[in-house]
């Protein structure tokens, strides 16, 4: 079976440009999660999404949006680049359960952003 | 921020030691989850140990969770070089609604 599919694997803007990155998830999950690890640390939780509506949502700027389609894929977009946004974009999916607690979370490769 | 801290930063050992990593928390959980990331690629789920669980063993894994002292450990046994990567302990807090908060990781490095 198919893992978690991310697109691009790499990618180089410049200051101000705009960014969508897109993620597949497995077959049969429903919730899509998106993290941002820079280089040297832990992956930082951006959003989460569940049938269509976004879940959670971690401590990042307006400047980061995403959004979830009906067959489960997700894009995340990032406006005004800043140097900062440089880092390891990782989407993740998992099985959701009635008790909305976070189960596995099955990782795609990432896609490497470079701002410059 | 970050919820789960990772103990040591970085570890080297032979192959065929043992390795053995810590990770601290400071809120209440429903699980802690441990992952490993090779060459800063995608993250592999390694296990999951609910809170009401003490020990879970998979394959030369064990994992081991002290709800009192917010803290877990996870054990490598008879280490080979393959598993060179960098572990991550994961949390998902009650009181945080819903994400997973990743630590900063420990870096292994099995020599041959």
């Amino acid at each position: 079976d198919a893992g978690v599919t991310q697109s691009p694997t790499h990618l180089i803007k410049t200051r101000g440009q705009h960014v969508t990155l897109r993620c597949s998830p497995i077959s049969g999950h429903k919730s899509v999660s998106w993290y941002q690890q820079v280089l040297g640390q832990g992956p930082q939780f951006i959003f989460q999404y569940y049938e269509k509506e976004e879940r959670g949502r971690g401590n990042f700027p307006d400047r980061f949006s995403a959004r979830q389609f009906p067959n489960y894929s997700s894009e995340l977009n990032v406006n005004a680049l800043l140097l900062g946004d440089s880092a390891l974009y990782l989407c993740a999916s998992s099985v959701d359960n009635k008790w909305r607690s976070q189960e596995t979370q099955y990782f795609g490769p990432g896609t490497r952003l470079l701002v410059l | 921020s970050q919820q789960g801290e990772e103990d040591p930063q970085a570890l080297s050992i032979q192959e065929g030691e043992n390795a053995t990593m810590n990770c601290s928390y400071k809120t209440s959980i429903n699980n802690l989850q441990w992952y490993r990331q090779n060459s800063g690629r995608g993250l592999v789920h390694l296990i999951l140990i609910r809170s009401n669980e003490r020990e879970k063993h998979s394959g030369r894994l064990r994992v081991t969770l002290d709800t009192s002292k917010k803290s877990s450990s996870l054990l490598i046994t008879a280490s080979r070089a393959a598993d060179t990567a960098s572990y991550f302990c994961a949390t998902d807090e009650r009181a945080a609604g819903n994400k997973l908060t990743f630590g900063g990781g420990t870096r292994v490095l099995v020599k041959p």
